[in-house]
């Protein structure tokens, strides 16, 4: 069965400090992987994916993400966090032999808050 | 810019009520999602619509039915709300065709059943 995994449901962070949010995935092949951010009152927003290529990806407000085919891993990372980051994050993924656009899995969410 | 609009942001609704929940979306998308957000669950797949009158059951379809007469809209049913639904729904689009296209989705609507 696919699954996705979030191991953390919060990470605390200083601002100015790099952060890391920890995604890892169960799917037969190679998957579609994504980041999502929701932020308070608000639906999710996408970040950036993968599909193929150069394993480190980047994305919207200065996120990047590093695929690990090895670890089936995705971790969501930025060099410098910023108060504003402050949010919920879901990690994402589908099977690309998946002809049914339907077949998305999330995990479920970390919580980043990033203290001044 | 997409724009997934879902009319209510709050709702409450009593136990055995009828509720219907709206969600519009401007950009011509062919498939539409609803699903149902729970604090340590995630996002659920309540129903999916790949075209107008098109619809496959998601993860829980209990409870719920979906309407699609036009493509840019998208009604999620509660044909008789129970305690157990009170959560926020949300509403996705994205287009057919692009490899790994991603979801847009609305503001979400927190719904309460008492």
């Amino acid at each position: 069965a696919q699954s996705v995994a979030q191991p953390e449901d919060q990470v605390n962070v200083a601002e100015g400090n790099p952060l890391t949010v920890k995604c890892t995935y169960s799917v037969s092949g190679n998957p579609y992987l994504f980041w999502y951010v929701q932020y308070p009152n608000r639906g999710l927003q996408f970040l950036l994916k993968y599909i193929t290529g150069d394993n480190l990806v980047k994305g919207s407000y200065g996120f990047e993400a590093e695929f690990n085919k090895s670890q089936t891993s995705f971790h969501l990372k930025k060099p410098s966090a910023l108060v504003s980051d402050s949010a919920l994050y879901f990690c994402a993924v589908r099977d690309r032999g998946s002809s049914s656009a339907s077949k998305i899995i999330f995990g479920s969410g970390t919580r980043l808050s990033i203290r001044p | 810019d997409v724009k997934v609009t879902q009319s209510s942001r709050y709702l409450v609704k009593r136990t055995g009520e009828k509720v219907f929940l709206e969600c519009v979306q401007d950009m011509d998308h062919e498939n539409m999602f609803w699903y149902r957000q729970d604090p340590g669950l995630g996002l659920r797949l309540i129903y999916f619509s790949y075209d107008v009158k098109m619809k496959e059951k998601g993860d829980i379809p209990e409870g719920y039915s979906v309407s699609r007469e036009k493509k840019e809209r998208f009604s999620l049913i509660l044909e008789s709300a129970s305690t157990n639904q009170t959560s926020m729904y949300l509403c996705a689009s994205s287009v057919t065709g692009t490899e790994a296209s991603p979801l847009h989705f609305g503001n979400g609507t927190r719904l309460t059943v008492t």
